[in-house]
């Protein structure tokens, strides 16, 4: 079976620019979840969506958002980018729900200029 | 406030030698803590998953183990390999519908030849 994967894999953008990240999760796998990793903060949960509804949110703020599709593909969009959002961005994939083995993809390196 | 705090922050050792990393957390009511490892630039990888009712878990040369009464959970490493060198994140997690994990800030173990 093919793992997570995740597009693009690094990514530089400006300040004020809104970006969009793509999530493939494990065939079959319902449950989409998303993390934000940054040296000053480790590993930070931002949302979690299963059958194209968001279940779990993290402590972000409004500019954070995501959604999932039929096909359990996810996207995040952060928008009005801010210095501070340069991070890794995390998605993993699990069967049914986050409670279970998570399988994480490579991420995808966002750097805010 | 929920934490987890995971010591030591670095840990360097030789191949072929036995370690142990701490986690302790505040999180009560727990429903699971997990151990993942994170190499360099890739996503992390689920090392074991257990809940408040287990006390140990084993993967291989992984062990973990737990004390749900004094809050904390260790990680044993046995026969190390260079292939170990990586960080190592304990993640704990809420009960019920409510997934907000919470995460320590790692301990990066570097094995030498």
């Amino acid at each position: 079976k093919a793992g997570v994967t995740q597009t693009p894999r690094y990514l530089i953008k400006t300040r004020g620019q809104q970006v969009t990240l793509s999530c493939s999760p494990i065939s079959g796998h319902r449950s989409v979840s998303w993390y934000q990793q940054t040296p000053g903060q480790g590993l930070q949960f931002l949302f979690e969506y299963f059958s194209e509804t968001q279940r779990n949110k993290g402590n972000f703020p409004g500019r954070f958002s995501g959604r999932q599709f039929s096909n359990s593909r996810s996207e995040m969009n952060v928008s009005t980018l801010e210095l501070g959002d340069s991070a890794l961005y995390l998605c993993a994939s699990s069967a049914r729900s986050e409670e279970e083995t998570q399988y994480f993809g490579p991420g995808t390196r966002l750097l805010v200029l | 406030k929920n934490q987890v705090e995971q010591s030591p922050q670095s840990l360097i050792i030789l191949e072929g030698k036995n370690c142990t990393l701490q986690c302790n957390y505040t999180v009560s009511p727990f429903s699971n803590l997990r151990w993942y490892k994170q190499d360099t630039g890739r996503g992390p990888v689920s090392l074991t998953i257990m809940t408040f009712s287990e006390n140990t878990k084993s993967n291989g040369r992984y062990t973990a183990t737990l004390d749900a009464d004094t809050k904390q959970s260790s990680l044993h490493i046995t026969a190390s390999q260079l292939s170990d060198s990586a960080s190592y994140i304990c993640v704990v997690s809420p009960p019920g519908g409510s997934y907000i994990p919470t995460f320590g800030r790692g301990t990066s173990l570097i094995v030498h030849p």
